[in-house]
């Protein structure tokens, strides 16, 4: 079993669509919870980073991290075309903040239709 | 350069070849990643590098993979008699000292095995 698990998608969804994802994960030492967003032949770029359980909204982004669920989402509102990407959660603990640094999920991708 | 410069941005070899694919960090960074990416799958750790001290190379998948970091600037990953399974996109990622601090990736080394 993956440390972490994410759903490979593809998602599709009309523009303007609420877009929910999802990951989970069995390593109860991660405190620190990411999501990453990747275009097609780019690296990816942090879009939210959140520490322990609870919500953060940027925009049109939420992330939230429910710990005791080992469950973390990344909800994106007004969704647009240009959002199409694959998006990756990743995580690490308190302890692995040099070597290993970040668990990556599988990736989402997404597709947001005109 | 203001970001993570990856050179060349795609490769192809023949298999059994050596290859070996260039990472320049952003400037003052003293972490430095290497991750591999492949087809549908999450980013895999490979080496990391920090500062002075010894590289973790815990994720390195077998011995014809080799890294090293110069000057702890630039890194050259090198891949010895290379095989098919090792075509993958090689994604570069620098990083400020320090627990909190982003991982910034570059565009990534798309490597093609035939």
């Amino acid at each position: 079993q993956k440390e972490v698990e994410q759903d490979p998608g593809p998602l599709s969804v009309p523009e303007g669509a609420i877009v929910s994802l999802n990951c989970t994960y069995s390593n109860s030492a991660f405190q620190y919870f990411m999501w990453y967003r990747q275009y097609s032949r780019k690296g990816p770029e942090l879009l939210m980073y959140t520490y322990s359980s609870g919500n953060k909204e940027d925009g049109r982004f939420t992330a939230q991290v429910d710990k005791s669920s080992k469950y973390i989402s990344l909800f994106i509102r007004d969704s647009q075309p240009s959002d199409s990407a694959t998006y990756l959660c990743a995580m690490r603990s308190y302890m692995d903040t040099g070597r290993r640094a970040l668990t990556f999920g599988s990736g989402t991708r997404l597709q947001v239709q005109p | 350069g203001a970001g993570v410069s990856q050179s060349p941005s795609n490769k192809v070899t023949e298999k059994g070849k050596d290859v070996e694919l260039r990472c320049d960090p952003i400037s003052g960074h003293t972490a430095l990643y290497w991750y591999r990416q492949s087809l549908g799958q999450g980013l895999e750790f490979l080496i990391y590098f920090q500062g002075n001290s010894a590289p973790d190379k815990s994720g390195l998948p077998s011995d014809r993979f080799s890294a090293e970091r110069t000057g702890g600037s630039v890194s050259t990953l090198t891949i010895q008699r290379t095989q098919q399974e090792d075509s993958a996109v090689y994604l570069c990622a620098s990083r400020e000292q320090g627990i909190n601090t982003e991982a910034f990736f570059g565009q990534g080394t798309r490597l093609t095995v035939v």
